[in-house]
C-alpha cells in the first residue's frame, strides 16, 4: 500500500484566500484524523471521522475551518478565509482493520502571507 | 495546564550514549501510551505502544510507564546518528482520540 497520501505537499497563499487540503487514507482503514502541528502548540487533533462520519470536531479552531469525508477514500480540510495564524503543517492519519495504530501522511506545509 | 507535558529540548548526545526521554501527564484516565518518532519534514511514525505500567523493550528501545506517578519514559541504548529526530509521547483513553506531547528534538552526534 502507498500509505496515507496528502496533497498538496506545500501551499503558499495570501490572507483571505480559500485553502483546500486533501487526504487519501490507507485502503481498509475506517478512521481518519486531521491534525495541525506548530512549534508552539505541537500536534493538535482537529477532527476525526469513523466510517466517513465526523465523530469529534472539538479541535476545529473556528468556523473558518471545515472538513468533509464524502467517501472512504477521500477527505478534505478547508480553510476559508485563511489567516496568517493558520500557517502550520497539517497532517492526515488513518487507522483501522486489525490495528489501532495511526499511520500519518507526509503532511501539507501551509504558509499564509 | 496541558494534559501532557514534554521537555522540547533540544537534546544533544554523542553516538553510543543512552538517551532518556520523558513525559508527564495529568489525566489519570489515559490507559494507552505511545512514542512516535518524527524525522524532519516527515509525518510521525509509531515507535512503541504500551498499555500497562512497567517496561516494554524492542531492540535498542525501552518504553517505561509509571501510572501511579503519571510519568512515561523512552530509553534509547547505543544511540545512533540515525536516531536524530523529534520524539513525541502520546496517550489515549479507551477510544481513538490521541493526545500528543509537543515533542523532544534529539540530535546524536557521530
Amino acid at each position: 500500500d502507498a500509505g496515507v497520501i496528502q496533497s498538496p505537499r506545500h501551499e503558499v497563499t495570501e490572507m483571505g484566500q480559500e485553502v483546500t487540503l486533501r487526504c487519501k487514507p490507507i485502503s481498509g482503514h475506517d478512521y481518519l484524523f486531521w491534525y495541525r502541528q506548530t512549534m508552539m502548540r505541537g500536534l493538535e487533533l482537529l477532527i476525526y471521522f469513523n466510517n466517513n462520519v465526523p465523530i469529534d470536531d472539538s479541535g476545529m479552531p473556528e468556523d473558518r475551518f471545515s472538513a468533509k469525508m464524502p467517501n472512504a477514500s477521500f477527505s478534505t480540510l478547508k480553510i476559508q478565509p485563511s489567516e496568517p495564524r493558520d500557517s502550520a503543517v497539517y497532517f492526515c492519519a488513518s487507522n483501522g482493520g486489525s490495528t489501532d495504530t495511526q499511520y500519518f501522511g507526509p503532511g501539507t506545509r501551509l504558509t499564509v502571507l | 495546564q496541558k494534559e501532557v507535558e514534554q521537555d522540547p529540548g533540544p537534546l544533544s548526545v554523542p553516538e553510543g550514549a543512552i538517551v532518556s526521554l520523558n513525559c508527564t501527564y495529568s489525566n489519570s484516565a489515559f490507559q494507552y501510551f505511545m512514542w512516535y518518532r518524527q524525522y524532519s519534514r516527515k509525518g510521525p511514525e509509531l515507535l512503541m505502544y504500551t498499555y500497562s505500567s512497567g517496561n516494554k523493550e524492542d531492540g535498542r528501545f525501552t518504553a517505561q510507564v509509571d501510572k501511579s506517578s503519571k510519568y512515561i519514559s523512552l530509553f534509547i541504548r547505543d544511540s545512533q546518528p540515525s536516531d536524530s529526530a523529534t520524539y513525541l509521547c502520546a496517550m489515549k483513553k479507551d477510544y481513538q482520540k490521541v493526545t500528543f506531547g509537543t515533542g523532544t528534538k534529539l540530535q546524536v552526534i557521530p
